[in-house]
């Protein structure tokens, strides 16, 4: 079974600039999660899909940050524009379903991005 | 926002030994309880999902408990080994559907 996919790996970008990354789930998994995970810190959980809506953005900046699953299959996590500060590891991450309790979730290797 | 806290932040044990970690979070409106385990340059890896006060979960050398009326779970490494050697975070989730985690511990064992 593939696992979560993510690109791209690594991206450095100048402050002020836009920046995209792309998650392909794992097929069938319905529910899609953001993370932002700042060094020294845990994950922070930025979006939450299920299938191709929301379920929670309430810590997603939303006044630069905006994300989107159209299909309810891959997404797309955007930074317009960039501050130092977002300067972290994106991660993505599927569970098979919402249910009580939750599903453990699979997690793609990452995003590193650096903002200068 | 969840006010999760995972102690020690690290540590460092011999092979061997057996360690414990400690994860905190509010008792009120829980739901779940992830445990993930972050090896450097690899994805967090999931461990256990615990839901039931008095849980108890094992995998291997490691396992879990879980207490929600007082809002803490530990995970125990029984004879650590060198692969052993991550980052351990805990994940509480609310009735709310808010889901955080913590600083996680980072346990370096020395063979």
């Amino acid at each position: 079974e593939a696992g979560v996919a993510q690109s791209p790996r690594y991206k450095i970008i100048e402050k002020r600039q836009s920046v995209a990354f792309w998650c392909n789930p794992i097929s069938g998994h319905a529910t899609l999660y953001w993370y932002q995970q700042i060094l020294g810190q845990g994950p922070k959980l930025l979006i939450q899909f299920q299938n191709n809506g929301v379920v929670d953005d309430s810590q997603l900046p939303k006044d630069r940050f905006s994300a989107e699953r159209l299909k309810g299959v891959d997404s797309t996590l955007k930074i317009q524009p960039a501050k130092l500060e977002d300067s972290a590891v994106y991660l993505c991450a599927s569970s098979p379903i919402l249910r009580a309790g939750g599903d453990e979730q699979f997690f793609g290797p990452g995003t590193r991005l650096t903002v200068l | 926002i969840l006010n999760v806290e995972q102690s020690p932040q690290s540590l460092h044990v011999q092979e061997g030994d057996s360690t414990n970690f400690t994860c905190s979070f509010p008792s009120s409106n829980f739901y779940a309880l992830h445990w993930y385990r972050w090896e450097t340059a690899k994805s967090p890896e999931a461990l256990f999902v615990m839901t039931l006060n008095g849980d108890e979960k094992k995998k291997g050398r490691i396992s879990a408990t879980l207490n929600t009326k007082e809002g803490y779970s530990y995970l125990y490494i029984k004879g650590s080994q060198p692969e052993d050697s991550a980052t351990y975070l805990c994940a509480p989730k609310n009735t709310g559907n808010q889901f955080y985690f913590g600083t996680g511990t980072s346990l370096t064992v020395i063979p």
